[in-house]
C-alpha cells in the first residue's frame, strides 16, 4: 500500500506569516491529492482537489502544488481562524490513506 | 443543501455489533458514492468503507474487513455500516461523506456530523 507522510507534525506562525506544509506519497499519484482542514471539534472541510483545485468556497490565500510523490499546501497570510489540524489525503485507489496531519497555531 | 446525517452510535461491548445509517438529503443520491471515514479521540482520519451510487462496488481498509458491511437504499437515501466483532480499536467517531469521482478513488466534498461508537465492557 501507498503509505503518506506529512511535514511538519505542527507549527506555530504569526498572524500574516506564509505557511507550507509537506505531503508525500511513498508512490506516485498523480494528481490524486486532496486537502482537508478540521477544526477544533469540527468536522473535516475539503479545501482543494487534484492537488490544485481549490474547492468552491475556500478563501484564495490556501493553495496546492505538486504531482508524483511530492505536495504542497500553501496558506499565503495565515488568519486566526486558519488554526486547525490539516490533512492529505490520496485518492487514486483504494486504500483512500490520509496523512497522518499537520497542525497549524498562531503564534 | 446538502446534508448527511449519522446515527446509530453508541456504547457496545467487544465482540458486539452496531449498525450505522448515513442520512442524505439535498442531491441526488443514487449518482454519488459515499464513503464511511473514522477518527479515533485524538487521532487522525482513517478511511474505512465506500460504496459506489449504484451499490455494485464495495470498498473495505484492511483493518474492518471480513467485519463491516457497507450497504445502501436509494429508496431511503441512506447508506449504513453493519460493523461486528468490534473491539477497542473500532472506538471512534464515524463520519459518512459524499464521495465526488468514484467510490474506490474519490475525495469528500461534504460530510455529516459524525456518530461516536465506544467499544468498551
Amino acid at each position: 500500500d501507498i503509505q503518506m507522510t506529512q511535514s511538519p507534525s505542527s507549527l506555530s506562525a504569526s498572524v500574516g506569516d506564509r505557511v507550507t506544509i509537506t505531503c508525500r506519497a511513498s508512490q506516485g499519484i498523480s494528481n490524486y491529492l486532496a486537502w482537508y482542514q478540521q477544526k477544533p471539534g469540527k468536522v473535516p472541510k475539503l479545501l482543494i482537489y487534484a492537488a490544485s483545485t481549490l474547492q468552491s468556497g475556500v478563501p484564495s490565500r490556501f493553495s496546492g502544488s505538486g504531482s508524483g510523490t511530492d505536495f504542497t499546501l500553501t496558506i499565503s497570510s495565515l488568519q486566526p481562524e486558519d488554526v486547525a489540524t490539516y490533512y492529505c489525503q490520496k485518492y487514486n485507489s483504494v486504500p483512500l490513506t490520509f496523512g497522518p496531519g499537520t497542525k497549524v497555531d498562531i503564534k | 443543501e446538502v446534508q448527511l446525517l449519522e446515527s446509530g452510535g453508541g456504547l457496545v461491548q467487544p465482540g458486539g455489533s452496531l449498525r450505522l445509517s448515513c442520512a442524505a438529503s439535498g442531491f441526488t443520491f443514487s449518482t454519488y458514492a459515499i464513503t464511511w471515514v473514522r477518527q479515533a479521540p485524538g487521532k487522525g482520519l482513517e478511511w474505512v468503507s465506500a460504496i459506489s451510487g449504484n451499490g455494485d462496488n464495495t470498498y473495505y481498509a484492511d483493518s474492518v474487513k471480513g467485519r463491516f458491511t457497507i450497504s445502501r437504499d436509494n429508496s431511503k437515501n441512506t447508506v449504513y455500516l453493519q460493523m461486528s466483532s468490534l473491539g477497542a480499536d473500532d472506538s471512534a467517531v464515524y463520519y459518512c461523506a459524499r464521495t465526488r469521482v468514484a467510490a474506490g478513488r474519490g475525495y469528500y466534498d461534504y460530510w455529516g456530523q459524525g456518530t461516536l461508537v465506544t467499544v468498551s465492557s
